[in-house]
């Protein structure tokens, strides 16, 4: 396994722009989670995926926010109309979907909105 | 709703000294308690999964316990590379989210 890998680190954008993060999932996981963290606390949940079926999703998200899965592979995280409130951690994690099953964090997309 | 509280928020040991770490939890039918490693900067890396009460699991210096209401991480003669932000965080019953306490920052001084 090569471990999940996210694209950017880190992306500083000004307010009122539009981003867009990248997350690769371990090969072969099925689930695919989006979390967010902020300084001092523990992750968040966002949302998560089973293959490209977007299955459960946290209050936290937003209209503003949105994720896709297309292929089931790799997913994407786009925040539009980016407020100071945005900036954080936002991690990806990946398990295989057999049940009881850990999840695996990438390194996260630092995202600072000035 | 489903809460962790993790205990101390801070904890600083001298290399050597042994301690634990607590995660206190509240869930509509847990499914599982993780444990999780943070280093500054970095993702969580996985240290164990718990499933139930009575349940012990061990690596390297680390122990992960599991009660009805508590999880307790002992870490013996700890070494400055344990040096971290340690998670913990369950899962429900119906939800596939992991609820996450704030952590433990744990540095260990050579």
């Amino acid at each position: 396994d090569t471990g999940v890998s996210q694209d950017p680190r880190h992306k500083i954008t000004k307010r009122g722009q539009n981003v867009t993060f990248r997350c690769d999932p371990i090969s072969e996981h099925n689930r695919l989670y989006w979390y967010r963290q902020t300084l001092g606390q523990g992750p968040e949940f966002l949302t998560y995926f089973q293959n490209e079926a977007q299955l459960e999703k946290s209050r936290l998200l937003s209209d503003r926010f949105s994720a896709e899965r297309p292929k089931g592979s790799f997913s994407t995280l786009e925040i539009q109309r980016t407020e100071q409130g945005d900036s954080a951690m936002y991690l990806c994690a990946s398990s295989r979907g057999t049940g009881w099953d850990e999840q695996y964090f990438g390194p996260g997309t630092r995202l600072t909105v000035t | 709703e489903d809460q962790v509280t993790q205990s101390p928020e801070a904890l600083r040991l001298q290399e050597g000294e042994s301690s634990s770490l607590n995660c206190s939890y509240t869930v509509s039918g847990l499914r599982g308690l993780f444990w999780y490693r943070q280093d500054p900067g970095k993702g969580p890396e996985f240290l164990f999964t718990l499933y139930s009460a009575g349940e012990e699991k061990e690596k390297e210096r680390l122990k992960a316990t599991l009660t009805k209401k508590e999880s307790f991480l002992h870490i013996t003669a700890p070494k400055p590379e344990d040096s971290a932000t340690y998670l913990c965080a369950v899962q429900a019953g119906g939800s596939e989210k992991l609820v996450f306490g704030k952590g433990t920052k744990l540095t260990v001084n050579p």
